[in-house]
């Protein structure tokens, strides 16, 4: 069983449209998160939710909007996308904020 | 500025012991987290803690503001990305730049 998956795993698409990237996790975990993964492989966090509420929201253009329809999913909503935003995208979940954190496989998006 | 440090790259033979240091400047941090990421797929935390620790071939050293990930009798198949990241409280996990070691036979 997938703890944490992400679909799709490959998304190519062109600049100005909007894009979902769906991720779930079936531990039963509190806290779920986004990280994005750039080209020099840098993790980097952009959004913690922890029981459907948003605890962290870093420096991220408001393109980007996280939901979670329930505690089990974290979903990303990427409006007019642009050439930067290609990159590795990240989900993760952990049972409280401060607990290891288990990874979704990445969903590598690319914009022409 | 809250940050992780880690080397870009590291080199080994087969059957050494290999050592991947990494120190923080982040503050109110007190516990390490080391994983292992192979492209695409998960990273995958290799061990974890706010003190010395073991699991299988991997072992951790630990001081307040540093530590290191040892990986025992190195294999090719270890070849991969090592990840150093620290947990600030009231935040998140925040991840060094990544580690790419190279394994030669």
């Amino acid at each position: 069983d997938t703890a944490v998956s992400q679909t799709p795993k490959y998304l190519v698409t062109q600049m100005g449209n909007d894009k979902s990237i769906k991720c779930e996790q079936n531990l039963g975990h509190d806290t779920m998160y986004w990280y994005k993964q750039d080209s020099k492989k840098f993790l980097k966090i952009m959004f913690s939710y922890n029981n459907k509420e948003l605890i962290i929201n870093e420096t991220v253009p408001n393109r980007f909007s996280p939901k979670s329809p329930d505690k089990a999913h974290l979903n990303l909503h990427i409006n007019s996308l642009e050439l930067g935003d290609s990159a590795v995208y990240f989900c993760a979940s952990s049972q409280d904020e401060g607990s290891e954190q288990y990874f979704g496989p990445g969903t590598r998006l690319t914009v022409t | 500025k809250d940050q992780v440090f880690q080397p870009s790259t590291v080199a080994s033979s087969e059957g050494a012991v290999v050592e991947i240091f990494c120190n923080h400047s982040v503050s109110n941090a007190y516990n390490f987290f080391w994983y292992l990421h192979f492209p695409g797929c998960a990273p995958r935390l290799l061990v974890k803690g706010s003190k010395p620790s073991q699991q299988g071939r991997y072992n951790m050293t630990y001081e307040r503001f540093s530590s290191s990930l040892l990986i025992l009798q190195v294999r090719e198949a270890d070849a991969a990305v090592y990840y150093c990241a620290c947990y600030q409280a009231g935040t998140a996990l925040i991840f060094g730049k990544g580690t790419t070691l190279s394994v030669s036979s």
